[in-house]
């Protein structure tokens, strides 16, 4: 099984600067065949179901704010986000689709300095 | 605009079973690969179960294999989870799901919650 490890577990940054999450994958989920990387980010707010923000890595989800970037390839992936707002305070998630047995990072909490 | 709309959860005993129920508009479920994915109380999301488009074909972690089986009804447009042998650490909110062009999560329920208690 892949194993999703995501770092920092939370995160606070001030509104205006940019917020950096990391998540490692146990494996690559980078499918030479067609070079992409079966690698998706979500959001989640609190008593809500998870959002899809970021997948093929770095493809940004129609209607996700250009300030949400995803970065990386192979085992090493990041989610930045360029100015961090107030809204996006949430817990991140990252998820790999590569082997049949999906799996979740641990999810990294956000939170406003 | 896709719909989601997961049912059937409540409070059940250790040892016991529940069949949660996911209705879905919008789109035509026989075509499209379903997913069931819980969260416990304060804690990640675990991805559970999903159910291919394609062939039908199942996959499942290892946490639920063997006392989880997911199906799904084509006429009804709705996809089911049921869930036998229930321990404590099954207790979560349970998310049915569907993907975008792949397996990326694109379409959310709210969820269900699950409480397993005696």
């Amino acid at each position: 099984d892949i194993v999703m490890t995501q770092s920092p577990d939370s995160l606070a940054v001030s509104l205006g600067e940019r917020a950096t999450i990391n998540c490692k994958s146990s494996q690559t989920v980078l499918y030479s065949s067609n070079n992409k990387n079966f690698l998706a980010w979500y959001q989640q707010k609190p008593g809500q179901p998870p959002k899809l923000l970021i997948y093929w890595a770095s493809t940004r989800e129609s209607g996700v704010p250009d300030r949400f970037s995803g970065s990386g390839s192979g085992t090493d992936f990041t989610l930045t986000i360029s100015s961090l707002q107030a809204e996006d305070v949430a817990v991140y998630y990252c998820q790999q689709y590569y082997s049949t047995l999906h799996s979740f990072g641990q999810g990294t909490k956000l939170e406003i300095k | 605009e896709v719909l989601l709309v997961e049912s059937g959860g409540g409070l059940v005993q250790p040892g016991g079973s529940l069949r949660l129920s996911c209705a879905a508009s919008g789109f035509t479920l026989s075509s499209s690969t379903m997913y069931w994915v819980r969260q416990a109380p304060g804690k990640g999301l675990e991805w559970i179960a999903y159910i291919r488009g394609s062939d039908s074909r199942t996959f499942y972690a290892d946490s639920v294999r063997g006392r989880f089986t997911i199906s799904k009804d084509n006429a009804k447009n709705s996809q089911y989870l049921q869930m036998n042998s229930l321990t404590d650490e099954d207790t979560a909110v349970y998310y049915c799901a569907t993907e975008g062009d792949w397996s990326y999560l694109r379409y959310w329920g709210q969820g269900t919650l699950v409480t397993v208690s005696s």
